[in-house]
């Protein structure tokens, strides 16, 4: 059975870097295929993927936010970390991590349930 | 970079079928994959690769891709159905993308 948490601050100030771990169980990230993706989601508003990490150590961002992003991924502690800089009230969101199957293309089959990050003073 | 256009809000009554489409500039050549998302909960994929469902999703649900539109049909549309629904593919220029999402309403 896959399962993934997200756990990390709640609450960032402005400026701050947040970082993020991502603690799977039923999986391995080093089998070939395999990838875990961080995607958020504000209040409201729809889901915006930011990044993504390959078994293979393959590194892919979300081309407006890529300066600020930094994933990487612990495969014996069965962790995947995202880093973002200088946060803003704009980057309040649930911030989700999901497991990525291949098929024609990569898609999210396994989500956390998210956890919520608001940044204000 | 790669956009995909969702129609904001589908309605639709108990028993019919509903349409959801997923605009993108020949999106027909990519493999499109849906998300349905309740309230408060995370999404869960329900179509990937134009029209396979994942275990434990009912046949009610599927997906059809061609030209410019994909589409996720749900038919016998239950009140559960109600939902927001996400169509995701990835771009070489844009790598992941989700498209604005459709709130599906069951009157």
């Amino acid at each position: 059975q896959i399962t993934l948490k997200e756990s990390g601050p709640t609450l960032v100030k402005p400026t701050q870097t947040l970082t993020l771990t991502c603690t799977f169980s039923g999986f391995s990230l080093s089998t070939s295929g395999v990838g875990v993706g961080w995607i958020r989601q504000p209040p409201g508003k729809a889901l915006e993927w930011l990044a993504l990490i390959y078994w293979d150590d393959d590194k892919r961002y979300s081309p407006s936010l890529k300066s600020r992003l930094t994933i990487t991924k612990d495969t014996s502690k069965n962790q995947v970390v995202l880093t973002m800089t200088n946060m803003d009230p704009v980057d309040t969101a649930t911030y989700y991590c999901a497991h990525t199957s291949y098929g024609g293309g990569y898609y999210f089959d396994y989500w956390g349930q998210g956890t919520l990050v608001t940044v204000s003073s | 970079s790669y956009v995909l256009t969702q129609p904001p809000s589908v309605s639709v009554a108990p028993g019919q079928t509903a349409r959801i489409t997923c605009g993108g500039n020949n999106i027909g050549s990519k493999s499109v994959h849906w998300y349905q998302q309740k309230p408060g909960q995370a999404p869960v994929l329900v179509v990937y690769d134009d029209s396979d469902r994942p275990s434990g999703i009912p046949e009610r649900f599927s997906g059809s891709n061609s030209g410019n539109t994909a589409t996720l049909t749900i038919s016998r549309v239950e009140a559960g159905d109600e939902a927001d629904y996400y169509c995701q593919v990835w771009d070489s220029s844009s790598d992941q993308v989700f498209g604005g999402g459709t709130k599906l309403t069951v009157l």
